[in-house]
């Protein structure tokens, strides 16, 4: 059972065009929220992270949105570039470990 | 900073034998340390968590003796699966815990069993 529901499964944006990856949880335990980019054949990388005492977090072109009441959180990519085409996975982490999304396959189109 | 590494990156072994695979943090200490398994296309499937100096906690439907965990130290974590065979073949991926829930990952080792 998947504690952590992502979506889309993929998309394609073109280039400076906005990616936006949505993620909903049951759990209300999870109190931390990060996200993670990952490239074929690596390991996944920390993109950013929210906690629940804030709604909203910017790094760069990367934003959270986070909607406590809803349980849910999203990822806004802007301005997307080539280089941003991977799969980028949300997780909610509560302590002991974290549960993650199925994924989100990203293609930007030059 | 947070860099986690792995080693090998890739193996091919023969069925029947072992193989190990070695998760350490370069930079930074972790008392925990968790090893997940991702089939292609699929998401990270968690199968244990590492504590330094103590036994591992292993997920469900995870057989604990033929995935052998050892976290000797807070930089390094093993992960040995003994008498691999071909349906253990699979993508390998460590990451270590800085701070509250903060996992960096490591590269990943993909493990082919002939």
């Amino acid at each position: 059972q998947q504690q952590v529901k992502q979506s889309p499964q993929s998309l394609i944006v073109q280039k400076g065009g906005i990616s936006i990856i949505n993620c909903a949880y049951e759990n209300t335990a999870f109190d931390y929220f990060p996200w993670y980019q990952q490239f074929p054949g690596k390991g996944p990388a920390l993109l950013i992270a929210i906690r629940p005492d804030v709604s909203e977090k910017k790094e760069g072109r990367f934003t959270i949105s986070f909607n406590k009441s809803a349980k849910q959180f999203s990822l806004h990519i802007m301005d997307s570039q080539p280089g941003d085409s991977a799969t980028y996975f949300c997780a909610a982490g509560d302590d002991y470990k974290l549960s993650f999304g199925a994924g989100t396959t990203v293609t930007v189109r030059a | 900073g947070a860099v986690v590494s792995q080693h090998p990156s890739w193996v091919i072994c023969k069925s029947g034998t072992s193989v190990k695979i070695e998760c350490r943090s370069l930079d930074f200490q972790a008392t925990t340390m968790f090893w997940y398994r991702q089939f292609p296309k699929q998401s990270l499937m968690l199968m244990a968590t590492s504590n330094e100096g103590s036994k591992a906690t292993y997920e469900q439907g995870v057989e604990k003796d033929k995935f052998l965990i050892n976290h000797a130290s807070l930089t390094l974590s093993t992960l040995t699966v003994t008498s691999a065979h071909p349906e253990d073949s699979s993508f390998y991926i460590c990451s270590a815990e800085r701070g509250r829930e903060t996992q960096y990952f490591g590269p990943g080792t993909r493990l082919l069993v002939l």
